[in-house]
């Protein structure tokens, strides 16, 4: 079983729907939980960290997470082509400071 | 320009070549760290500093591979005998080092080996 698992995609969704982008986790001492935006060619950018069970919101994005299940999951609303992207799910363990990702999940936004 | 710099950008090397990397660090970011990176996948985690010391390395990091924080600021990865195996993105990336640390990435160095 993979550290980190997301649909690889890829996942369509038109203009201005929601896109909502799931990742599950193996390691139950995970606690810090992040996801990163990767355009093609380019390097993960940062878009949002999630701590504590519940939901975080920045501005369009919403980051979900439920330690007892083990699943952390992404909501873009209004999406926008520019959001076209592979999206990483990362988890940090406690004790270690290495990054484990998953293999990320292509998203399309047609106009 | 105060985010994390990698060079080079791009390297093509022949297969037996020896090649170095430089990353330079968000200012006072005392963590500094290096993955690595194939198509479709995920970063894979190399290595790791926090100020000068080396405190973590991944298995995948074969004795080819050495990396150097000299002075706690900037670092070096260096690809001894390259293999076509080791063409990929290499991600350096840093992290203050304090509470709940976020880790931001460089522009990454894609090295290709022929």
């Amino acid at each position: 079983q993979k550290e980190v698992e997301q649909n690889s995609g890829p996942l369509s969704v038109p203009e201005g729907a929601i896109a909502s982008l799931n990742c599950t986790y193996s390691d139950r001492v995970s606690q810090s939980f992040f996801w990163y935006r990767q355009y093609s060619g380019k390097s993960p950018e940062l878009i949002m960290s999630i701590y504590s069970n519940g939901d975080k919101e920045d501005g369009r994005f919403t980051a979900q997470l439920n330690k007892a299940s083990q699943y952390v999951s992404l909501l873009i609303r209004d999406s926008q082509p520019s959001d076209s992207a592979t999206y990483l799910c990362a988890v940090n363990a406690a004790g270690f400071q290495k990054l484990v990702f998953g293999t990320g999940t292509r998203l399309l936004v047609s106009p | 320009d105060t985010g994390v710099s990698q060079d080079p950008r791009h390297k093509i090397t022949k297969r037996g070549q020896n090649v170095t990397f430089r990353c330079d660090p968000i200012s006072e970011h005392n963590r500094l760290y290096w993955y690595r990176q194939t198509l479709g996948q995920g970063p894979e985690f190399l290595t790791y500093f926090q100020n000068e010391a080396q405190l973590e390395k991944s298995r995948l990091l074969s004795d080819r591979f050495s990396a150097e924080r000299p002075k706690g600021s900037f670092s070096t990865l260096e690809i001894q005998r390259t293999e076509q195996g080791d063409s990929a993105m290499y991600l350096c990336a840093s992290s203050l080092g304090l509470g709940k640390d976020t880790q931001y990435f460089g522009p990454g160095t894609r090295l290709t080996v022929l």
